[in-house]
């Protein structure tokens, strides 16, 4: 069974750009939640997806957007990219209920110069 | 506002050894735990996921104990490798949140021939 597939794994940017980030559930789960990390802050929670509808979302800007699609398939979206941006992005894949186990891609390696 | 903190921050130890890594949490109304590993510039590698209603997970080696009213939890590795080296995260689930946990900062773990 096929894991959790983020693309692209690694981009560079620069600063007033953007970015699109692409991730591929596991086959079956229908819940795709974004995370982003940085050494600083950890690991924060960006926003999840479920059935193509936003569920939850975490206190980041609105530069910061999602969506998904009817085969789960979801993508995120960073517009007009601070310096601050750079960081590795997660996805997560769930089959959706309350109690689910969560299953992390390899991440999208972002740096903004 | 739930807050998870994961002490040591940092833990050395030598091949063979027994450890365990400690996890708390401020709010006891969660669905469950996860425990995850990160090697470097990867992501996530779901461990162990303790349910609310458990007081214990067990995967090999690792063994994840959970007490909700004290809002603690902890990761046993027994006889560790070198290869166990890598970053622990543990990550809560609150109740009525979807699919959004919220992470520790981490135990980073070194274990040395």
């Amino acid at each position: 069974k096929a894991g959790v597939t983020q693309t692209p794994r690694y981009l560079i940017k620069t600063r007033g750009q953007q970015v699109t980030l692409s991730c591929s559930p596991i086959s079956g789960h229908r819940s795709v939640s974004w995370y982003q990390q940085t050494p600083g802050q950890g690991l924060q929670f960006l926003f999840e997806y479920f059935s193509e509808t936003q569920r939850n979302k975490g206190n980041f800007p609105g530069r910061f957007s999602g969506r998904q699609f009817s085969n789960s398939r979801s993508e995120m979206n960073v517009s007009t990219l601070e310096l601050g941006d750079s960081a590795l992005y997660l996805c997560a894949s769930s089959a959706g209920g309350p109690t689910g186990e969560l299953f992390f891609g390899e991440g999208s390696r972002l740096t903004v110069l | 506002k739930q807050e998870v903190t994961q002490i040591p921050a940092a833990l050395s130890v030598p091949e063979g050894e027994n450890l365990v890594l400690n996890c708390s949490f401020t709010d006891s109304a969660i669905y469950n735990l996860q425990w995850f590993r990160q090697d470097p510039g990867k992501g996530l590698t779901s461990l162990l996921l303790i349910q609310s209603s458990q007081r214990e997970q067990t995967s090999g080696r690792l063994n994840a104990s959970l007490d909700k009213s004290s809002g603690r939890s902890t990761l046993y590795i027994a006889a560790s490798q070198p290869g166990d080296s890598a970053t622990y995260l543990c990550a809560v689930l609150n109740t009525g949140t979807a699919s959004k946990l919220t992470f520790g900062t981490g135990t980073r773990l070194q274990v040395t021939l």
